[in-house]
């Protein structure tokens, strides 16, 4: 079946650092790739994604491409700031059937401090 | 766009009694609803697919005598947790879709069973 596995958490960085979240998944077909992130009391919003191999989601700074090869989708930002503390969920869509039922990942707790 | 109002955002009930949450779609139809839970640091795990006016499809090993799911319109589905036990403590989460767009997500509600 489909799986995704994300890094775990917490990562703490200081503001202005680089950021990287690692995310690999397992999937039969040609499934879509997303990232979602969780602000503490709200709920899961869409981040980016991406469709296809080697397509590059990108928003808010945000960035990650879809690597067929390596079956990776890991999320990068050149610099963080205290307002991207957050949960950050990688996902993806099977597109083989079955409604498009997301698969998660356990998600990445994000601490960003002064 | 694309607003969910998800209720309560957490409730505590005694053992064995039920518990309704709430999920509505404010400013778009959703034609298909996800139930998902999440225990602590694990991923959103797919509880049930409803279709609006049809049968919720429970995912394996979710018991559908537990957790009724009525998604009787087209910006209104309801889970209720019937007979709580200590174990049902989860964090729960609605997922409206429009179809052929993109994934909402509710705020998710925090259910306590003492």
């Amino acid at each position: 079946g489909n799986s995704v596995t994300q890094m775990e958490g917490p990562v703490t960085l200081s503001e202005e650092a680089f950021l990287t979240i690692n995310c690999t998944y397992t999937a039969t077909g040609y499934p879509s790739l997303f990232w979602y992130v969780q602000y503490p009391g709200e709920g899961l919003q869409l981040l980016l994604k991406a469709t296809k191999a080697d397509d590059k989601g990108s928003n808010k700074g945000f960035e990650a491409t879809y690597r067929k090869e390596t079956t990776s989708f890991h999320l990068e930002k050149g610099s963080v700031q205290v307002s991207d503390s957050a949960v950050y969920f990688c996902a993806l869509s099977d597109q083989a059937g079955g409604g498009n039922k997301l698969t998660f990942g356990t998600g990445t707790q994000l601490k960003v401090e002064l | 766009g694309a607003v969910v109002s998800q209720h309560p955002s957490w409730v505590i009930c005694k053992s064995g009694t039920s518990v309704k949450i709430e999920c509505r779609s404010l400013d778009f139809q959703a034609t298909t609803m996800f139930w998902y839970r999440q225990f602590p640091k694990q991923s959103l795990m797919l509880m049930a697919t409803s279709n609006e006016g049809s049968k919720a499809t429970y995912e394996q090993g979710v018991e559908k005598d537990k957790f009724l799911i009525n998604h009787a319109s087209l910006t209104l589905s309801t889970l209720t947790v019937t007979s709580a036990h200590p174990e049902d403590s989860s964090f729960y989460i609605c997922s409206p879709r429009q179809g052929g767009g993109g994934y909402t997500f509710g705020s998710g509600t925090r259910l306590t069973v003492v």
